[in-house]
This record gives C-alpha cells, structure tokens and sequence, in this order.
C-alpha cells in the first residue's frame, strides 16, 4: 500500500524559511522511474508544481521559485524534504507531496498540509 | 511554460447525463497528459494518464481522448459523486503545469 504525508508548520512569518517533510511507503524513491513531487494550491486558486526529484537525484523546479526552493532526498528513511526561503502571504496555502511515476502522472498522493504565511 | 487552458470553467449538470471537459495545451504535447479529479478537503485523485489510460479502480464512465494540443475528458452516467474540480496536468515538459480547473455540480 501506498502512501504519503506531508508534514511541517501551519503558520510561517513572512521572510521566514518554510520546511515541510514528505514521508512515503509501500515505494522506494531509488526504484528508476520514480519521483516524489510537491505540489500547492493557493486558497481558491488552481494547483501548481513546485519541484520534483527523481531517483537518480535528478531535480526539477518551477522556474518562478527556483531561487527560492530546495528540494532533497533521503532514500533510506524515504523521506523527501522541500524548504522554500523567504516566504510571504501569496505562499499561504495547502501543499501536497505526490509520488511521480516515469514521466507520466502523479499517481499518489498525500493529504496535504495547509501553511499559512502571516505575521 | 505550457499553458493549458480548460473550459468550461463552471458546469452543471444532472445525474445520468454525460458531461465533456476540454483542455488545450499551447503548444504540443503529444499524449503527455493527466487528469485529476479534486475534491475539497481531500488530496487530488488521478483519474487518466497519457491523454487516455483509465487508472485502476476508476470507474469506466470516465474517459479521456485526444492528442497534440486538443484533450478531452468525458464522464457519462454522471453521478452525485462526480461532483469536484477537474484539472488536467501536461507532463511534457517542466513546470507540469495544470490547467484551472473546472467546477462540477452534479444535481
């Protein structure tokens, strides 16, 4: 069985640093083919892909936030880690981890973790 | 980036009737598309992959076609738990970018 969960804070201040841990099983993230995605949606708006890492270590990120995101892997404890530096209010929203499967799909997902940045 | 661009973006529609949901990509992506079926308060659902492979244990009366630039998605014999928000996803090439959903109600 498959599974992911998204774990961090709920509330940030602005120009803080925002941390949040994806904890997967029932995959193995060196397995070729497989990632680990993150993905957020804003209150009332549409979803949009952060970052991805590959099993290769390999990484993609979104090129308006590429100076801003970090996204790592520790295959052993099958954990993937996403930091997003300086954050402000338009970062508040629920962030998802999802398990990426060959080029094709996010298959899995976590349940998501809503962040909100306000002083 | 690609954009995609879905329509309608509201729709309404009754139980058993049959409703199609369009997406366009701005420029071609050959079969490297998702959709997903979001409802709120819970995490995304793959519905299809590669423009029309149905994910196991959804049911049949979702299906997807298209290729290129042009994607459908149908969904017949609508039910009341069809009601959600739609997005399809390209997966050609980074960002993966969404389109902006479409709102289901299903009477």
């Amino acid at each position: 069985q498959i599974t992911l969960k998204e774990s961090g804070p709920t509330l940030v201040k602005p120009t803080e640093t925002l941390t949040l841990t994806c904890t997967f099983s029932g995959f193995s993230l060196s397995t070729t083919g497989v990632g680990v995605g993150w993905i957020r949606q804003p209150p009332g708006r549409a979803l949009e892909c952060l970052a991805v890492i590959y099993w290769d270590d390999s990484k993609h990120y979104s090129p308006f936030l590429q100076s801003r995101l970090t996204i790592t892997k520790d295959t052993s404890k099958k954990q993937v880690v996403l930091t997003l530096t300086d954050v402000a209010p338009v970062d508040t929203g629920t962030y998802f981890c999802a398990q990426f499967i060959s080029g094709t799909k996010f298959d899995y997902w976590g349940q998501g973790a809503l962040v909100t940045v306000s002083s | 980036d690609i954009q995609m661009t879905q329509s309608p973006s509201t729709l309404s529609a009754s139980v058993g009737d049959s409703v199609i949901i369009t997406c366009r990509a701005s420029q071609t992506i050959l079969y490297s598309l998702a959709w997903y079926q979001h409802k709120q308060g819970q995490s995304p659902k793959l519905l299809i992959s590669t423009a029309s492979s149905l994910r196991h244990e959804v049911p049949a009366r979702f299906g997807g076609r298209g290729s290129g630039t042009e994607f459908t998605l149908t969904i017949s014999g609508l039910q009341p738990e069809d009601s959600a928000t739609y997005y399809c996803q390209q997966l050609k090439s980074f960002p993966y970018t969404f389109g902006q959903g479409t709102k289901l109600e299903v009477k």
